[in-house]
């Protein structure tokens, strides 16, 4: 099972470009790379999904080199709603062995 | 479409006594995970249901069991309560298992007194 390993904590001031990097050195060729984002008291919201190179939606985008060994997610322009815990999960769900770690915890200042 | 719905929001037992906790997925998910969240930490993963099979179980002891229904809704059974199981119980449902996104609901909190 692929071990990911992110910042505990990371601060940005509203309008900044924001960039968590999570590093999954063991991954295997099977896994997928997604994000999540959780408010306190509610469920993580699904991000943004990929496998290799670069993924854009609405809200992030996220870049995997070629080795697959880590990944960064990015989210443009953040606002004080963007205050959450951002987690990084590797695996493939198949057999329901997605682990969570403990996320980053991303604080935006006015 | 509806999102995935967990009832009760919150619940109060006293250690010894037996939980249901209830998860309905998103039409047309046919596979249903349960986690567990204690404050400060990740969700942990108990179990994960596909077309009514178990198909994975975390590192829960015996006392925590599950099941799925035929219209895949799914039921998480906690008996003999601890202390240390109160927590945030999270349902989450995708289309296949398999590399489908999760999508959560907004959990059970259980307090165990």
């Amino acid at each position: 099972l692929a071990k990911t390993t992110q910042p505990i904590s990371m601060d940005s001031y509203e309008g900044q470009e924001v960039n968590i990097t999570c590093s999954h050195n063991n991954i295997a060729t099977n896994d997928y790379i997604t994000w999540y984002q959780q408010f306190p008291s509610q469920g993580p919201r699904f991000i943004i999904q990929g496998y290799k190179t670069k993924v854009t939606n609405e809200v992030a985008s996220l870049f995997i080199p070629a080795d697959r060994k880590s990944s960064t997610l990015s989210l443009p322009r953040v606002s004080l709603s963007d205050t959450a815990v951002y987690y990084c999960l590797v695996g493939d769900n198949s057999q329901g062995n997605l682990i969570f770690g403990k996320g980053t915890k991303l604080s935006v200042k006015p | 479409d509806a999102g995935v719905t967990q009832s009760p929001t919150h619940l109060i037992k006293t250690r010894g006594q037996h939980v249901t906790l209830r998860c309905s997925p998103i039409s047309g998910h046919k596979s249903v995970s349960w986690y567990q969240q204690v404050l400060g930490q990740g969700p942990q993963f108990i179990f994960q249901y596909y077309e009514k099979e178990e198909r994975g179980r975390g590192n829960f002891p015996d006392r925590f069991s599950a099941r799925q229904f035929p219209n895949y809704s799914s039921e998480l059974n906690v008996n003999a309560l601890l202390l240390g199981d109160s927590a945030l119980y999270l349902c989450a449902s995708s289309r296949t298992g398999g590399n489908s996104p999760l999508h959560f609901g907004n959990g059970t909190r259980l307090t165990v007194t």
